[in-house]
């Protein structure tokens, strides 16, 4: 079974710029988060989607936005971007009923000049 | 704020020693455990979880301790090898919630 996908891997914006992460989930798996790592703040939510719908959301400013689409895969976005935006975006699915059990992908490592 | 810290950044360890990882938690409602592994540059992997109904959960060469009076969490690694070089979380999750808060991180550096 193939295991969660990010792409693209590595990108380098500007301040100001936006920027879109895709993410597919584990087939089966419907809800779907999105997690920012930092050396300075570690693993911080961001929010987190099943069956389409937001059903959680982090302490992150309106800048930062996702979707999920019908087959569960999830993009997400951020707009003006900031020097301090520059991180490893984690998307990590889980099933349903086990939500302590997340699959990570590999992340998105985003790099703000 | 965090309800999980590490209480170390890094522990060194030599290879076929055996390895603790601490965690303290402060939320009293968490009721769901869970230890994560992250090898550089992957995502956190998934290692052995433990419910507050329980003390104690094994696995394959891991050990996952509970003592919910002093809200504190390790993990023990047993016959620690160099793959087993990583950073480990601790998460918790309070009964009801889907999303887990996970710790700092301890950097586990396994010397051959």
């Amino acid at each position: 079974k193939a295991g969660v996908t990010q792409t693209p891997r590595y990108l380098i914006k500007t301040r100001g710029q936006q920027v879109t992460l895709s993410c597919s989930p584990i087939s089966g798996h419907r809800s779907v988060s999105w997690y920012q790592q930092t050396p300075g703040q570690g693993l911080q939510f961001l929010f987190e989607y099943f069956s389409e719908t937001q059903r959680n959301k982090g302490n992150f400013p309106g800048r930062f936005s996702g979707r999920q689409f019908s087959n569960s895969r999830s993009e997400m976005n951020v707009s003006t971007l900031e020097l301090g935006d520059s991180a490893l975006y984690l998307c990590a699915s889980s099933l349903a009923g086990r939500a302590g059990e997340l699959f990570f992908g590999e992340g998105s490592r985003l790099t703000v000049l | 704020g965090e309800s999980v810290g590490l209480h170390l950044p890094t522990l060194s360890v030599q290879e076929g020693d055996n390895s603790i990882i601490n965690c303290a938690y402060s939320n009293s409602a968490s009721d769901y455990f869970i230890w994560y592994k992250q090898e550089s540059g992957k995502g956190p992997q998934f290692i052995i979880d433990i419910r507050s109904n329980m003390d104690k959960r094994q696995g394959q060469r891991v050990t996952v301790l509970l003592n919910k009076t002093v809200k504190h969490l390790s993990l023990q690694i047993a016959a620690t090898q160099p793959g087993d070089s990583a950073v480990y979380f601790c998460a918790d999750l309070v009964g009801g919630s889907y999303i887990p808060t996970f710790g700092r991180g301890t950097s586990l550096i396994v010397h051959p």
